[in-house]
């Protein structure tokens, strides 16, 4: 079945460590690809999305997530965590020509003051 | 400001009753989705409208029904069917604009079964 995958249920970082949250899909031909971020106790959140161009993409907060076609991936990275950034992290796609997002099952972060 | 309402926040509900979820938005946005989050399961789609008096099952769409008789209302029915029925259910509108997509998403409802 066609799917969305994250690689990791759980990670535990110190402040200032870097990020990366792997993703990856099963979806052939073109696709949209999206991270999430939930905020305990708050709704989902659009960190980034990537349609076309540019491959390497920057969202909110100093995240940024690279598409790589070729290993149908799009991890998302930050190259120094914050203890605010403890969340959960959900990558999402939608395939091409439909309309309906499919979501990775979420990693949770936690980050160490 | 627009956006979408997900009514009522906490539900409770008992053993073989159906209850309703409300998911209203003014966005003017042609399609709308629901979702079931749980814990390390990610979000599951559960049911999702293109258009007006038309929609399609999703992934896990067994013990659920909806409705679209309004553009902008989109409830969902969790049915005495549904085996497991605790969960966040959140709902979503989509706008689909010069090739790229656009989701928005409601606050969410909290079902517990009692």
């Amino acid at each position: 079945a066609q799917s969305v995958s994250q690689h990791n249920h759980h990670v535990i970082l110190s402040e200032a460590a870097s990020l990366e949250l792997g993703c990856n899909y099963s979806y052939g031909g073109t696709v949209n690809l999206f991270w999430y971020v939930q905020y305990p106790g708050q709704h989902l959140q659009l960190l980034l999305k990537y349609f076309s161009g540019d491959p390497l993409v920057k969202g909110i907060k100093g995240f940024e997530a690279e598409f790589i076609k070729s290993k149908f991936s799009f991890n998302l990275r930050k190259p120094s965590v914050q203890w605010s950034d403890t969340a959960e992290y959900f990558c999402a796609v939608i395939p091409y020509n439909n309309n309906d997002m499919r979501f990775g099952a979420g990693t949770r972060l936690t980050v160490k003051p | 400001d627009g956006g979408i309402t997900q009514s009522p926040k906490y539900l409770f509900r008992k053993e073989g009753q159906n209850v309703t979820l409300s998911c209203e938005q003014n966005l003017n946005h042609d399609a709308m989705y629901w979702y079931r989050q749980d814990p390390g399961q990610g979000l599951r789609l559960i049911y999702y409208s293109q258009i007006v008096n038309d929609f399609q099952k999703g992934d896990i769409a067994e013990g659920y029904s909806v409705s679209r008789e309004k553009k902008e209302s989109f409830p969902l029915t969790v049915t005495s069917a549904q085996k497991n029925p605790t969960a966040f259910y959140l709902c979503a509108s989509s706008i689909d604009r010069e090739g790229w997509k656009g989701y928005t998403f409601g606050s969410g409802t909290r079902l517990t079964v009692v």
